[in-house]
């Protein structure tokens, strides 16, 4: 069974860092590129970033270039989204995704980053 | 990125179909068949529904179907049943190598 399973949220500080880790099972994880989509609380799902599968190339939305960081351990079959300088327009839940050819066809249960003084 | 354009609420009765729009621009809908549909229940993971515009992956009803025409992506599902009232995502890929989501769409059935 494919399985995802984010952590690493919580609260913190506006200007603030956290690193997400999104730990995946039941298939071969360094067959696919893999996603980070947030959704902020009674809001829509936006998309944040792509990593290929073998990590040579990442692209993301452009609210967080510069702040965020999407990266992978293929021998860990963990997916990593360091966020920088936090702001509070950031608070959302923040869930990984596989990739498959354009979509998005497994999410994890996501994990709630809070930006709050 | 602008948001892709989708009605905030739709509604229905059991047994009834319902369709949800989904506007974009050329560099997103209108320019390639990499439009997705997801179904969200409160609290839960978004669920691929459709894929490349009307592929439905296995495990989903065929009651949900999707089409596009120009610049809208629709998602139709026919025999509307309780179990369907969750809010609905459209998504697509865009010509600058990046998805774009709408705002969602509540859908309650009556």
């Amino acid at each position: 069974e494919v399985q995802l399973v984010e952590s690493g949220g919580g609260l913190v500080q506006p200007g603030g860092s956290l690193r997400l880790s999104c730990a995946a099972s039941g298939f071969t994880f360094s067959d696919y590129w893999m996603h980070w989509v947030r959704q902020a609380p009674g809001k829509g799902l936006v998309w944040v970033s792509r990593i290929y599968s073998d990590g040579t190339d990442t692209i993301y939305a452009d609210f967080v270039k510069g702040r965020f960081t999407i990266s992978r351990d293929n021998a860990k079959n963990t997916l990593y989204l360091q966020m920088n300088s936090l702001r509070a327009e950031d608070t959302a839940v923040y869930y990984c995704a596989r990739d498959a050819r354009y979509r998005q066809d497994c999410w994890g249960q996501g994990t709630l980053v809070t930006v709050s003084s | 990125q602008s948001a892709l354009t989708q009605p905030a609420s739709v509604s229905g009765s059991p047994g009834q179909s319902i369709t949800i729009s989904c506007t974009g621009t050329s560099s997103d809908v209108g320019g390639n068949n990499y439009v997705s549909w997801y179904q969200q229940h409160p609290g839960k993971a978004p669920k691929l529904m459709i894929y490349d515009v009307s592929n439905r992956p296995s495990g989903v009803s065929n009651r949900f179907s999707g089409s596009k025409s120009g610049n809208t992506a629709s998602l139709t599902i026919s025999g509307l049943q309780a179990e369907d009232e969750a809010d609905y995502h459209c998504s697509s890929y865009t010509t600058s190598s990046t998805w774009v989501f709408g705002g969602g769409t509540k859908l309650t059935v009556l």
